[in-house]
């Protein structure tokens, strides 16, 4: 397997919910980060996780919490989001912490 | 801070003609730079990608050139067909944090 997966590929959610993304890989990489894109502008770092364990947490809110529950897997946990955070959410991972794969992303619209 | 600039922010080319995208960084010590693609409603892809000891690497119609010296580094596209249309992105690695430092991206439009 020499991709990154995301699930789900479209979420729409209340600002009340309680909602999760998944992003899975099985390619080996040790590292595996979140980002936020909006439209035609560049992805945004959220978290990086390293050997499953969190080192880059970019002032991110509360209201979104990362999770790695094992080396290939990365979940978000989204609750009480705003409007604003309406956006694509891409999951990547590097083996050695330079070169990047994204996966697909998912489509978050928050009503 | 670390910081790259990536410049036009829109090309429209002609297929067949040749395309160049340019990006600045602002850490001398970074020393990975990598370029994506990607299309609308798609994953960002990485197409190609340098590293500080390599000035110049080729791929088929797509190469980069590098210079450290100048902060510079640029993505060349030659022969384009309507398919490479596309929001190209070019990033630096920060030697500080190890994340990588993207610019704005570049809209490209291959007109046939």
């Amino acid at each position: 397997d020499t991709e990154v997966t995301q699930t789900p590929k479209h979420l729409v959610m209340g600002m009340t919910n309680k909602k999760s993304l998944k992003c899975e890989q099985h390619m080996g990489h040790r590292a595996m980060y979140w980002y936020k894109q909006k439209a035609k502008k560049p992805p945004e770092l959220m978290f990086v996780y390293s050997y499953e364990k969190l080192s880059i947490n970019e002032s991110v809110p509360s209201r979104f919490s990362p999770e790695c529950p094992n080396s290939s897997l990365l979940n978000l946990h989204l609750h009480a989001l705003q409007p604003e955070d309406s956006a694509l959410y891409l999951c990547a991972s590097s083996l050695s912490g330079d070169t990047q794969y994204f996966g697909p992303g998912t489509r978050l619209t928050v009503l | 801070g670390e910081n790259v600039e990536q410049h036009p922010s829109t090309l429209s080319v002609q297929e067949g003609d040749s395309a160049v995208i340019k990006c600045t960084y602002s850490d001398s010590a970074s020393n990975y730079f990598p370029w994506y693609k990607q299309e609308l409603g798609k994953r960002p892809q990485l197409i190609i990608d340098i590293r500080s000891n390599v000035g110049e690497k080729k791929d088929q119609r797509i190469a980069v050139t590098l210079n450290k010296t100048a902060k510079h580094f640029s993505l060349h596209i030659t022969e384009t067909q309507p398919e490479d249309s596309a929001v190209y992105f070019c990033a630096a690695r920060g030697s500080n944090t190890g994340k990588l430092i993207f610019g704005q991206g570049t809209t490209l439009q291959v007109k046939p």
